[in-house]
Protein backbone atom coordinates (compact mmCIF):
# COMPACT_ATOMS: atom_id res chain seq x y z
CA UNK A 1 0.00 0.00 0.00
CA UNK A 2 0.83 3.74 -0.52
CA UNK A 3 2.05 6.15 2.47
CA UNK A 4 3.56 9.46 2.45
CA UNK A 5 5.64 10.67 5.05
CA UNK A 6 5.95 14.08 6.29
CA UNK A 7 8.78 15.82 8.58
CA UNK A 8 9.33 17.20 10.90
CA UNK A 9 5.94 17.69 12.68
CA UNK A 10 6.29 20.99 14.27
CA UNK A 11 9.40 23.74 13.45
CA UNK A 12 10.19 26.88 15.16
CA UNK A 13 12.75 28.95 13.46
CA UNK A 14 13.60 32.58 13.55
CA UNK A 15 13.89 34.96 11.21
CA UNK A 16 16.48 34.92 8.35
CA UNK A 17 17.23 31.07 8.62
CA UNK A 18 16.80 28.82 6.24
CA UNK A 19 13.94 26.06 5.84
CA UNK A 20 13.78 22.49 4.70
CA UNK A 21 10.86 20.04 4.78
CA UNK A 22 10.54 16.51 3.55
CA UNK A 23 8.21 14.46 2.03
CA UNK A 24 8.58 11.21 0.32
CA UNK A 25 5.94 9.04 -0.83
CA UNK A 26 6.23 4.92 -0.62
CA UNK A 27 4.64 2.32 -3.00
CA UNK A 28 3.77 4.00 -5.98
CA UNK A 29 6.26 5.07 -8.51
CA UNK A 30 6.19 8.54 -10.77
CA UNK A 31 3.71 10.40 -8.71
CA UNK A 32 2.03 13.89 -8.96
CA UNK A 33 3.31 15.29 -5.74
CA UNK A 34 2.23 19.04 -4.02
CA UNK A 35 3.22 21.65 -1.31
CA UNK A 36 -0.05 23.20 -0.07
CA UNK A 37 -0.14 25.92 3.10
CA UNK A 38 -2.66 26.43 5.07
CA UNK A 39 -3.03 29.72 7.33
CA UNK A 40 -4.61 30.27 10.37
CA UNK A 41 -8.80 30.52 9.34
CA UNK A 42 -7.82 29.95 5.98
CA UNK A 43 -8.13 27.22 3.22
CA UNK A 44 -5.24 25.61 1.50
CA UNK A 45 -3.53 27.29 -0.74
CA UNK A 46 -1.11 25.37 -3.22
CA UNK A 47 2.20 26.29 -3.85
CA UNK A 48 4.18 24.04 -5.94
CA UNK A 49 3.55 20.78 -7.95
CA UNK A 50 5.40 18.39 -9.59
CA UNK A 51 4.69 15.77 -12.13
CA UNK A 52 8.45 14.23 -12.24
CA UNK A 53 11.54 14.73 -11.28
CA UNK A 54 13.00 18.06 -11.65
CA UNK A 55 9.85 19.20 -12.77
CA UNK A 56 8.30 21.71 -10.25
CA UNK A 57 5.82 24.47 -10.89
CA UNK A 58 5.11 27.47 -8.68
CA UNK A 59 1.75 28.64 -8.48
CA UNK A 60 2.13 32.16 -6.09
CA UNK A 61 5.84 34.33 -6.10
CA UNK A 62 6.96 33.99 -2.36
CA UNK A 63 9.78 33.08 -0.41
CA UNK A 64 10.00 29.53 -0.81
CA UNK A 65 11.17 27.50 -3.05
CA UNK A 66 10.38 23.48 -3.96
CA UNK A 67 12.81 20.47 -5.74
CA UNK A 68 12.26 17.17 -6.59
CA UNK A 69 15.84 15.18 -6.77
CA UNK A 70 14.02 11.59 -6.83
CA UNK A 71 10.95 10.55 -8.12
CA UNK A 72 8.91 10.10 -4.14
CA UNK A 73 11.04 12.48 -2.63
CA UNK A 74 9.96 16.36 -2.75
CA UNK A 75 11.39 19.24 -0.47
CA UNK A 76 10.23 22.62 0.16
CA UNK A 77 12.88 25.18 1.05
CA UNK A 78 13.90 28.43 1.80
CA UNK A 79 16.86 30.73 2.43
CA UNK A 80 15.29 33.23 4.52
CA UNK A 81 12.55 32.80 6.37
CA UNK A 82 9.97 35.48 6.84
CA UNK A 83 7.50 36.08 9.91
CA UNK A 84 4.91 35.67 6.51
CA UNK A 85 5.93 32.17 5.93
CA UNK A 86 4.75 30.86 9.36
CA UNK A 87 1.70 27.95 8.94
CA UNK A 88 0.82 24.82 8.38
CA UNK A 89 2.64 22.75 5.34
CA UNK A 90 0.88 19.71 3.94
CA UNK A 91 2.21 17.46 1.33
CA UNK A 92 0.18 15.86 -0.62
CA UNK A 93 0.68 13.04 -3.72
CA UNK A 94 -1.30 11.47 -6.68
CA UNK A 95 -1.61 8.85 -8.77
CA UNK A 96 0.25 9.96 -12.06
CA UNK A 97 -1.75 9.64 -15.01
CA UNK A 98 -4.82 11.44 -14.14
CA UNK A 99 -5.13 10.08 -11.11
CA UNK A 100 -5.44 13.52 -9.32
CA UNK A 101 -8.78 13.03 -10.72
CA UNK A 102 -9.58 10.89 -7.62
CA UNK A 103 -8.26 13.14 -5.29
CA UNK A 104 -4.88 13.51 -3.18
CA UNK A 105 -3.28 11.75 -0.08
CA UNK A 106 -2.16 13.70 2.51
CA UNK A 107 0.35 14.20 4.73
CA UNK A 108 0.37 14.72 8.57
CA UNK A 109 1.67 18.22 7.70
CA UNK A 110 4.49 20.22 9.05
CA UNK A 111 3.60 24.01 11.72
CA UNK A 112 6.22 25.69 11.05
CA UNK A 113 6.39 28.79 13.41
CA UNK A 114 8.98 31.79 12.63
CA UNK A 115 9.92 33.74 15.34
CA UNK B 1 -9.95 30.21 -12.96
CA UNK B 2 -11.70 28.19 -10.67
CA UNK B 3 -13.25 28.95 -7.29
CA UNK B 4 -14.82 27.63 -4.64
CA UNK B 5 -17.22 29.25 -1.64
CA UNK B 6 -17.98 27.81 1.96
CA UNK B 7 -19.96 30.61 3.48
CA UNK B 8 -20.13 28.62 6.69
CA UNK B 9 -17.17 29.69 9.00
CA UNK B 10 -18.24 27.62 11.77
CA UNK B 11 -21.08 25.38 12.79
CA UNK B 12 -22.11 23.26 15.59
CA UNK B 13 -24.82 20.18 16.11
CA UNK B 14 -25.99 17.87 18.26
CA UNK B 15 -25.06 14.67 18.97
CA UNK B 16 -27.04 12.19 16.42
CA UNK B 17 -28.72 15.37 14.65
CA UNK B 18 -28.19 15.70 10.47
CA UNK B 19 -26.12 18.73 9.53
CA UNK B 20 -25.77 19.64 6.05
CA UNK B 21 -22.57 21.82 4.68
CA UNK B 22 -22.79 24.46 1.95
CA UNK B 23 -20.21 25.06 -1.07
CA UNK B 24 -20.80 26.35 -4.10
CA UNK B 25 -18.24 26.65 -6.97
CA UNK B 26 -17.45 29.00 -10.09
CA UNK B 27 -16.50 27.05 -13.16
CA UNK B 28 -17.30 27.71 -17.02
CA UNK B 29 -16.00 23.75 -17.47
CA UNK B 30 -18.11 21.04 -17.69
CA UNK B 31 -16.03 18.09 -16.88
CA UNK B 32 -14.23 18.27 -13.33
CA UNK B 33 -14.99 16.16 -9.57
CA UNK B 34 -15.43 17.80 -6.33
CA UNK B 35 -14.27 16.21 -3.12
CA UNK B 36 -14.98 16.54 0.55
CA UNK B 37 -12.04 16.56 2.84
CA UNK B 38 -12.43 16.18 6.31
CA UNK B 39 -9.66 17.72 9.03
CA UNK B 40 -10.16 16.38 12.51
CA UNK B 41 -7.83 18.08 15.51
CA UNK B 42 -5.04 15.84 14.29
CA UNK B 43 -5.19 18.09 10.97
CA UNK B 44 -4.63 15.22 8.78
CA UNK B 45 -6.54 15.54 6.00
CA UNK B 46 -8.93 12.82 5.02
CA UNK B 47 -11.18 12.46 1.70
CA UNK B 48 -14.86 11.81 2.52
CA UNK B 49 -16.33 11.66 -0.44
CA UNK B 50 -16.07 12.38 -4.12
CA UNK B 51 -18.45 13.14 -6.99
CA UNK B 52 -17.90 13.10 -10.50
CA UNK B 53 -19.82 15.94 -12.27
CA UNK B 54 -20.73 13.94 -15.53
CA UNK B 55 -23.02 11.26 -12.91
CA UNK B 56 -26.45 12.92 -12.22
CA UNK B 57 -26.40 10.69 -8.71
CA UNK B 58 -25.22 12.17 -5.94
CA UNK B 59 -22.58 10.30 -3.94
CA UNK B 60 -23.00 8.57 -0.70
CA UNK B 61 -20.40 6.90 1.68
CA UNK B 62 -22.03 5.15 4.72
CA UNK B 63 -23.52 8.41 6.79
CA UNK B 64 -21.94 11.24 4.20
CA UNK B 65 -23.96 12.02 1.60
CA UNK B 66 -24.03 14.62 -1.06
CA UNK B 67 -26.95 17.07 -2.95
CA UNK B 68 -24.61 17.58 -6.76
CA UNK B 69 -27.35 20.24 -8.25
CA UNK B 70 -25.00 20.92 -11.51
CA UNK B 71 -26.53 24.16 -12.89
CA UNK B 72 -26.51 25.52 -9.75
CA UNK B 73 -22.81 24.60 -8.86
CA UNK B 74 -23.84 23.67 -5.19
CA UNK B 75 -22.29 20.84 -3.95
CA UNK B 76 -23.56 20.47 0.10
CA UNK B 77 -22.80 17.71 2.29
CA UNK B 78 -24.85 15.79 4.64
CA UNK B 79 -23.38 14.11 7.52
CA UNK B 80 -26.51 11.92 9.06
CA UNK B 81 -26.69 10.16 12.89
CA UNK B 82 -23.86 13.35 13.51
CA UNK B 83 -21.10 11.21 16.04
CA UNK B 84 -18.65 13.07 18.10
CA UNK B 85 -15.58 12.15 16.11
CA UNK B 86 -17.55 14.23 12.99
CA UNK B 87 -16.35 17.25 14.74
CA UNK B 88 -13.74 18.59 12.27
CA UNK B 89 -13.04 21.18 9.88
CA UNK B 90 -14.52 20.06 6.22
CA UNK B 91 -12.93 21.55 3.24
CA UNK B 92 -15.02 21.46 -0.72
CA UNK B 93 -12.77 21.26 -3.42
CA UNK B 94 -12.57 21.22 -6.84
CA UNK B 95 -10.63 19.73 -9.98
CA UNK B 96 -11.12 20.11 -13.07
CA UNK B 97 -10.91 17.19 -15.71
CA UNK B 98 -8.58 19.14 -17.76
CA UNK B 99 -5.15 20.54 -17.10
CA UNK B 100 -3.00 19.59 -14.55
CA UNK B 101 -5.22 18.40 -12.00
CA UNK B 102 -4.63 20.61 -9.11
CA UNK B 103 -7.24 20.69 -6.56
CA UNK B 104 -8.78 24.00 -5.43
CA UNK B 105 -9.95 24.28 -1.98
CA UNK B 106 -12.96 26.47 0.01
CA UNK B 107 -11.91 27.66 3.04
CA UNK B 108 -13.63 25.74 5.19
CA UNK B 109 -16.41 24.88 7.72
CA UNK B 110 -15.55 24.04 11.12
CA UNK B 111 -18.14 21.51 12.62
CA UNK B 112 -18.79 20.83 16.29
CA UNK B 113 -20.86 17.94 17.57
CA UNK B 114 -22.04 18.63 20.30
CA UNK B 115 -22.74 15.94 23.28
Amino acid sequence: SQTIHQWPATLVQPVGSPLSLECTVEGTSNPNLYWYRQAAGRGLQLLFYSVGIGQISSEVPQNLSASRPQDRQFILSSKKLLLSDSGFYLCAWSAGGRGGLGGYTFGSGTRLTVV
Amino acid sequence: AQTVTQSQPEMSVQEAETVTLSCTYDTSENNYYLFWYKQPPSRQMILVIRQEAYKQQNATENRFSVNFQKAAKSFSLKISDSQLGDTAMYFCAFVSNFGNEKLTFGTGTRLTIIP
